[in-house]
């Protein structure tokens, strides 16, 4: 089992729809980062996260440490929010970001 | 404000050639500097990560090696590739104590 998971591998949706994306992790942690990486391949950090909720646009991103979970959700989605979402948990020790294998999301006009 | 710069974006080398890839930060002094790879299908791995020049830690065992000649560079290199070399690499930095939260734009590595 992975030490991070997210589900679900690959989303498509038409414009305007809600998008959810979710994260577990089994190990403790100090903070999550939400990230998005273009067909191009460059990643840029969308946020990071220890506890509660953060707002970006019409980007949310939630965080339960009790329940090892995090929910990225997108409001009114457009086709250019088309890309990979990856979730990264770090672990205080060794420099180590633990890397989920990302959400595929395609948004249709 | 802080950059990173890390080329070349696409790479096609033959088995057994050498590599040397090239990541450089601005903007910013004494930074953690780390490589990432991530083969087909899975997350993005830690390959290397370096605290200072010529400090360098390994996670994994592999056919690769890195080195920071200077504070903002940092070098991926191979002296022989094999296919399962093949993989996008990722340079990253973060402030001394921090996470990584900036990104270069990846190098997509084939190997023929």
């Amino acid at each position: 089992k992975n030490e991070v998971e997210q589900s679900p591998q690959n989303l498509t949706a038409q414009e305007g729809e809600f998008i959810t994306i979710n994260c577990s992790y089994s190990v403790g942690i100090s903070a999550l980062h939400w990230l998005q990486q273009h067909p191009g391949g460059g990643i840029v950090s969308l946020f990071m996260l220890s506890s509660g909720k953060k707002k970006h646009g019409r980007l949310i991103a939630t965080i339960n440490i009790q329940e090892k979970h995090s929910s990225l959700h997108i409001t009114a989605s457009h086709p250019r929010d088309s890309a990979v979402y990856i979730c990264a948990v770090w672990v205080d020790s060794n420099y180590q970001l633990i890397w989920g294998a990302g959400t595929k999301l395609i948004i249709k006009p | 404000s802080q950059t990173i710069h890390q080329w070349p974006a696409t790479l096609v080398q033959p088995v057994g050639s050498p590599l040397s890839l090239e990541c450089t930060v601005e903007g910013t002094s004494n930074p953690n500097l780390y490589w990432y790879r991530q083969a087909a299908g899975r997350g993005l791995q830690l390959l290397f990560y370096s605290v200072g020049i010529g400090q360098i830690s390994s996670e994994v065992p592999q056919n690769l090696s890195a080195s920071r000649p200077q504070d903002r560079q940092f070098i991926l290199s191979s002296k022989k590739l094999l296919l399962s070399d093949s993989g996008f690499y990722l340079c990253a930095w973060s402030v001394r104590g921090g996470q990584p939260q900036h990104f270069g734009d990846g190098t997509r590595l084939s190997i023929l």
